[in-house]
């Protein structure tokens, strides 16, 4: 079974650092999608970054970032120059392309950002 | 306009009643599915529907049932509510992830939450 694993419930960050949160999945398959979510207070589910398994560079949407490790099935989520509108919760997920096409997400952490 | 639709943004029932929370999406896509939110769980798979007539079970089904009117429109029935479906419910859509121009991801509808008392 696909598994996405979330270590960190809670981070924090300094306004204007950088932060990495943490993601780590299990899957057998070679060719899926990996995705970071961002839940505001507004609970809206909001796109952050999308990384397909075949490319092998890294994702980067502003000061959004990823750092995809395929070998080691982790997908780090990096923001840099971080500003309050980034607290929210922060999803991985997993979409298997094959077998029953199937979307897997981890349990979420939850980022402050400190003025 | 949203992409996806939901209706209702909240609902305060009580044990025991039907609830019916709708979805209705412009993007086109075949492939819509139903997510029950919980702390600290993430989001848990309801039901999914491939096509029309393609209605799939997730990995939290029971209690709930689903409709799929048309290709647009995705509807999750609680037939008798009970407190622990006490939760976020969102509705979203997918293109199939392999074809030329598929994005890949799930878009979402702006949430239900449903309060069963």
């Amino acid at each position: 079974a696909q598994t996405v694993t979330q270590s960190q419930p809670e981070m924090s960050v300094q306004e204007a650092e950088t932060v990495t949160l943490s993601c780590t999945y299990d899957t057998s398959e070679s060719d899926y999608y990996l995705f970071w979510y961002k839940q505001p207070p507004s609970r809206q589910m909001i796109l952050v970054i999308r990384q397909e398994a075949y490319k092998q560079q890294n994702a980067t949407e502003n000061r959004f970032s990823v750092n995809f490790q395929k070998a080691a099935k982790s997908f780090s989520l990096k923001i840099s120059d971080s500003q309050l509108g980034d607290a929210a919760m922060y999803f991985c997920a997993y979409r298997r392309l094959h077998t029953g096409n199937q979307f897997y997400f981890g349990t979420g952490t939850s980022l402050t950002v400190i003025p | 306009d949203a992409d996806v639709t939901q209706t209702p943004r909240n609902r305060i029932t009580k044990t025991g009643k039907r609830i019916m929370l709708e979805c209705s999406q412009t993007k086109g896509h075949d492939r819509m599915y139903w997510y029950r939110q919980d702390p600290g769980l993430g989001l848990q798979l309801i039901y999914y529907s491939f096509d029309v007539k393609d209605i799939n079970k997730g990995e939290i089904s029971d209690g709930y049932s689903v409709s799929r009117q048309a290709q647009a429109k995705f509807s999750l029935s609680l037939e008798s509510a009970i407190p622990n479906q006490t939760a976020l419910y969102f509705c979203a859509t997918s293109d199939g992830g392999l074809g030329q121009g598929d994005t890949g991801e799930l878009f979402f509808g702006e949430g239900s939450r449903l309060t069963v008392l």
